[in-house]
C-alpha cells in the first residue's frame, strides 16, 4: 500500500526565514510526485511534479527536490503569502495517494 | 493545464436529502476524480470517473452511496446520497491531463455541511 507521510504538520516561519518541509514515502513504480499549495476554502494549485531522484525544480521561492525515499519542498526567505497548506502526493497509476499536508505560517 | 469549475461551492442540506454536484473542465480530459477532504484533514479519492462506463471506486466508497456520472470527456457529476453529518466535507473533483506530465489539476471544491 502507498504512504505518503509529512512532516512537520505545522510549521510557524519569521519572514525571511528560510525551511525545508519533508514529505517521505513508500510507493511500488512511482510515477511521480507532485507538490501542491492550497489555500483555505480553496482546491489545491499546482506547484511541481518530479520523476526521478536527483531532480530538482524551482518555482520563485520555492524549491522541490527528490531522492527515492523523499521529497524536499525548500522555502528561501519565506513572505506572509507564502503562507498555507503544501501537500504532497505520489502517483502510481492513474491515482494520486496524498500526505497529510503541513500547514505553513509566516509572521511579517 | 486545465481550468475547472464546481457548481455548488457550498451547500447546506438535511439528514437524508441527496445534492449533486457538477464539475465542468475547459478542455477535453482523459481522467476525472472525485476527492473528499473532510475538516483538517488531507485529500482521500472517492473514484475515478470513466467516460462511458462505471465509475472505478476506492475501498470504502461504494457505489449506492456515491453515484457518479461522466456522460463526456469535459463533465462529471458526484451525488452525496441519503446524507448523514458524517458527510460534512469539501468534495474535490480533478481532471488529469494524459502525458509525460499526467498533472492532476483540481476544482475549487464544493463545502458541504449535513445537519
Amino acid at each position: 500500500e502507498d504512504q505518503v507521510t509529512q512532516s512537520p504538520e505545522a510549521l510557524r516561519l519569521q519572514e525571511g526565514e528560510s525551511s525545508s518541509l519533508n514529505c517521505s514515502y513508500t510507493v511500488s513504480g512511482l510515477r511521480g510526485l507532485f507538490w501542491y499549495r492550497q489555500d483555505p476554502g480553496k482546491g489545491p494549485e499546482f506547484l511541481f511534479t518530479l520523476y526521478s531522484a536527483g531532480e530538482e525544480k524551482e518555482k520563485e521561492r520555492l524549491k522541490a527536490t527528490l531522492t527515492k525515499k523523499e521529497s524536499f519542498l525548500h522555502i528561501t526567505a519565506p513572505k506572509p503569502e507564502d503562507s498555507a497548506t503544501y501537500l504532497c502526493a505520489v502517483q502510481a497509476g492513474n491515482m494520486l495517494t496524498f500526505g497529510g499536508g503541513t500547514r505553513l505560517m509566516v509572521k511579517p | 493545464s486545465a481550468v475547472i469549475s464546481q457548481k455548488p461551492s457550498r451547500d447546506i442540506c438535511q439528514r437524508g436529502t441527496s445534492l449533486t454536484i457538477q464539475c465542468q473542465v475547459d478542455s477535453q480530459v482523459t481522467m476525472m476524480f472525485w476527492y473528499r477532504q473532510q475538516p483538517g484533514q488531507s485529500l482521500t479519492l472517492i473514484a475515478t470517473a470513466n467516460q462511458g462506463s462505471e465509475a472505478t471506486y476506492e475501498s470504502g466508497f461504494v457505489i449506492d452511496k456515491f453515484p457518479i456520472s461522466r456522460p463526456n470527456l469535459t463533465f462529471s457529476t458526484l451525488t452525496v446520497s441519503n446524507m448523514s453529518p458524517e458527510d460534512s466535507s469539501i468534495y474535490l473533483c480533478s481532471a488529469g491531463l494524459a502525458g509525460p506530465t499526467d498533472t492532476q489539476y483540481f476544482g475549487p471544491g464544493t463545502r458541504l455541511t449535513v445537519l
